[in-house]
């Protein structure tokens, strides 16, 4: 089983839409980090959250850390093409190393 | 802006052969990783290295991997006795300290093709 479950793991939008998604455990963490990563690309660091509930906006994305820092969430608002690509959470669970989620793969289409 | 860089960029070897994948963590880093992700799957944790020791490692990790700092600046990954199975990017990644703001620096990584 993973340690971080994220949903959806594929997601196809049209430009404009709004969308979100989830990264849950049942572990607790220390911080929750979210990455975008582009084909034969290493990941890109877009967020770090660190206090529970902590609410985090980067332009048109926002992110939030739940209240007993098991889960977070990716909100983008009004998608677009350039918002494609694979979608990662990770963290450090207590007391371990980064763990990777699967990610959410996007699409926004033109 | 610091980055982590890693060499080679790409690396095709037969099966059966030893290759070593090189990277250069941020200079004031202290903790340090290996990833692998193979093509269209999750990125995978395979070892954390701090103070010249290993940390922490998957079950991935097994013998034919290990991890070298053979010097200031490099942290090298050697895989011996390559597999078919091994083909995937490999991501060398570092940070400052194990505290919960510290971030983790990802580098473009290492496409390793075993044939």
């Amino acid at each position: 089983t993973q340690l971080l479950e994220q949903s959806p793991q594929f997601l196809s939008i049209q430009e404009g839409e709004n969308l979100t998604v989830y990264c849950n455990s049942s572990s607790v963490f220390s911080s929750l980090q979210w990455y975008r990563q582009e084909p034969g690309e290493g990941p890109v660091l877009l967020v770090t959250v660190v206090t529970g509930g902590e609410v985090k906006k980067l332009k048109r994305l926002t992110f939030q850390f739940g209240d007993a820092r098991k889960d977070s969430s990716l909100h983008i608002t009004a998608a677009q093409p350039g918002d494609t690509g694979l979608y990662l959470c990770a963290g450090p669970p207590l007391g371990g190393d980064m763990r990777f989620g699967a990610g959410t793969r996007l699409t926004v289409k033109p | 802006e610091p980055e982590v860089t890693q060499t080679p960029s790409h690396q095709v070897t037969q099966m059966g052969q030893e290759v070593i994948l090189r990277c250069v963590p941020i200079s004031n880093h202290l903790y340090f990783y290996w990833y692998r992700q193979i093509l269209g799957q999750k990125v995978e944790f395979l070892v954390s290295f701090y103070n010249n020791e290993i940390s922490e490692k998957s079950e991935i990790f097994d013998d034919q991997f290990s991890v070298e700092r053979p010097d200031g600046s490099n942290f090298t990954l050697k895989i011996r006795s390559t597999k078919l199975e091994d083909s995937a990017m490999y991501f060398c990644a570092s940070r400052e300290g194990q505290g919960s703001g510290n971030t983790i620096y990802f580098g473009e990584g290492s496409w390793l093709t075993v044939v």
